[in-house]
């Protein structure tokens, strides 16, 4: 199975600053990686595919980079809203996996 | 607008068995590859199953694979996990969601992701 490792765990971020997320493949996957924000008691929601594709409807301060084994999820300027835990997965070969997850906390 | 409303968990045994359903409304459902994620209570989140749009493929993950089903009536717009020999592992919140499946410019290949997704359903295995 591929594993997708993230980095940090969790971090602690104000309101405007530029945040990274990085994703790790034990394996090459291409550019076979989606990225999903998920608040509290609620449903995932699909931010990027593709790794750096938006989705319709999710704002541009949300950017996604990477190829191979090695991914970013970048906010550059981030928002009340933004606060949640986001999960990278791929979609190279089953099974689909994800990463454990990066909750992004308040300052 | 698409719907997908997940039912049918609850409270089970262990050894016990339990269907889990998905509803869908607002887009063609038998146009669809369709998925089952699962999230144990506090923990990351888990790919179970996908079939395919007319169900003629199945894939699942190695944990449940003997135990777990997926299946869907594309006349009743409707996917289902059933769930059998059911282990205190198991509990978690069910989530359904679409496969969104995209070809891009200049390549064979879909890219496929999670999109969207139901609220869930909880699963509690427990004596």
């Amino acid at each position: 199975d591929i594993q997708m490792t993230q980095s940090p765990s969790s971090l602690s971020a104000s309101v405007g600053d530029r945040v990274t997320i990085t994703c790790r493949a034990s394996q090459s996957i291409s550019n076979f990686l989606n990225w999903y924000q998920q608040k509290p008691g609620k449903a995932p929601k699909l931010l990027i595919y593709a790794a750096s594709s938006l989705q319709s409807g999710v704002p541009s301060r949300f950017s996604g980079s990477g190829s191979g084994t090695e991914f970013t999820l970048t906010i550059s300027s981030l928002q009340p809203e933004d606060f949640a835990t986001y999960y990278c997965q791929q979609s190279y070969r089953t099974p689909w996996t994800f990463g454990q997850g990066t909750k992004v906390e308040i300052k | 607008e698409v719907q997908m409303v997940e039912s049918g968990g609850g409270l089970v045994q262990p050894g016990g068995s339990l269907r889990l359903s998905c509803a869908v409304s607002g887009f063609t459902f038998s146009s669809y590859w369709m998925s089952w994620v699962r999230q144990a209570p506090g923990k990351g989140l888990e790919w179970v199953a996908n079939i395919k749009y007319d169900g003629s493929e199945k894939y699942y993950v190695d944990s449940v694979k003997g135990r777990f089903t997926v299946s869907r009536d594309n006349a009743k717009n409707s996917l289902y996990l059933q769930m059998n020999s059911l282990r205190a592992e198991d509990t978690s919140v069910y989530y359904c969601a679409r496969v969104k499946g995209v070809r891009m410019l200049n390549s064979n290949d879909w890219y496929d992701s999670f999109d969207p997704w139901g609220q869930g359903t909880l699963v509690t295995v427990s004596s």
